[in-house]
């Protein structure tokens, strides 16, 4: 079964405006975090943001927040204010701190961020 | 965080050669991995390479197809045997610095086209 689910291939968001990105997981791991990497055209992978499975409130980075519902196990990404650089791919990643710790990524998003 | 490099950045080979990928990290670190990332597709570790031992592969991956070598704690190689045009993905290494989030920091990745 898929550990993380990201259930949109594609979004479009006009610049300025605000973006969720969802992403859904599946453990038994009473312990994880949840990440969010941005992957721009040049390929690297740029880390953004954490959410600890025992963190009682959602993460904030800047123009990123993750809203963490724990019992519906989600974790979606929230941009704030697009701007053309946020063009990229978003995957969302699991770590298991009990279970072999090794990253497991979703299939990505492609985000598009319109003049 | 840190800084890694890759090398080559970049690369067109030929059905049936050998390539080898460098990663060189600018602190020591205890695990590194490598990952494969098939075209419009997520990340896929391939191993995980700790100094001192034997590379630990991932389902699907095996040591004859996928040599590593991590003779300290600043470098590791990924060569990528007996190439076909199944191979032709963007190979990442990334490491593990046991930092805030326990993130993982990637490299820029290796684009590998096979012909």
């Amino acid at each position: 079964a898929q550990k993380i689910t990201q259930t949109q291939p594609g979004m479009f968001v006009q610049e300025k405006e605000a973006v969720t990105l969802d992403c859904t997981y599946d453990t038994s791991d009473p312990s994880y975090g949840l990440f969010w990497y941005k992957q721009p055209s040049s390929g690297e992978m740029i880390f953004l943001i954490y959410q600890g499975s025992y963190d009682q409130q959602n993460a904030t980075e800047g123009r990123y927040s993750l809203n963490f519902q724990k019992a519906r196990k989600s974790a979606n990404l929230v941009i704030s204010a697009s701007q053309l650089g946020d063009s990229a791919m978003y995957f969302c990643a699991m770590r298991e701190d009990n279970y072999g710790q090794n990253f497991v990524f979703g299939p990505g998003t492609r985000l598009s961020v319109l003049p | 965080s840190a800084v890694i490099s890759q090398k080559p950045s970049r690369d067109i080979c030929q059905r049936g050669t050998s390539l080898t990928i460098q990663c060189q990290v600018d602190s020591q670190v205890t695990m590194m991995f490598w990952y494969r990332q098939q075209p419009g597709q997520s990340l896929t570790l391939i191993a995980t390479a700790n100094q001192g031992s034997e590379a630990t592969y991932e389902s699907g991956f095996v040591i004859d197809k996928f040599p590593i070598s991590r003779p300290n704690l600043t470098f590791s190689t990924l060569t990528v045997s007996n190439m076909s045009p199944e191979d032709s993905s963007i190979y990442l290494c990334s490491v593990d610095l046991s930092g805030v989030y326990n993130e993982q920091f990637f490299g820029p990745g290796t684009r590998l086209t096979v012909l």
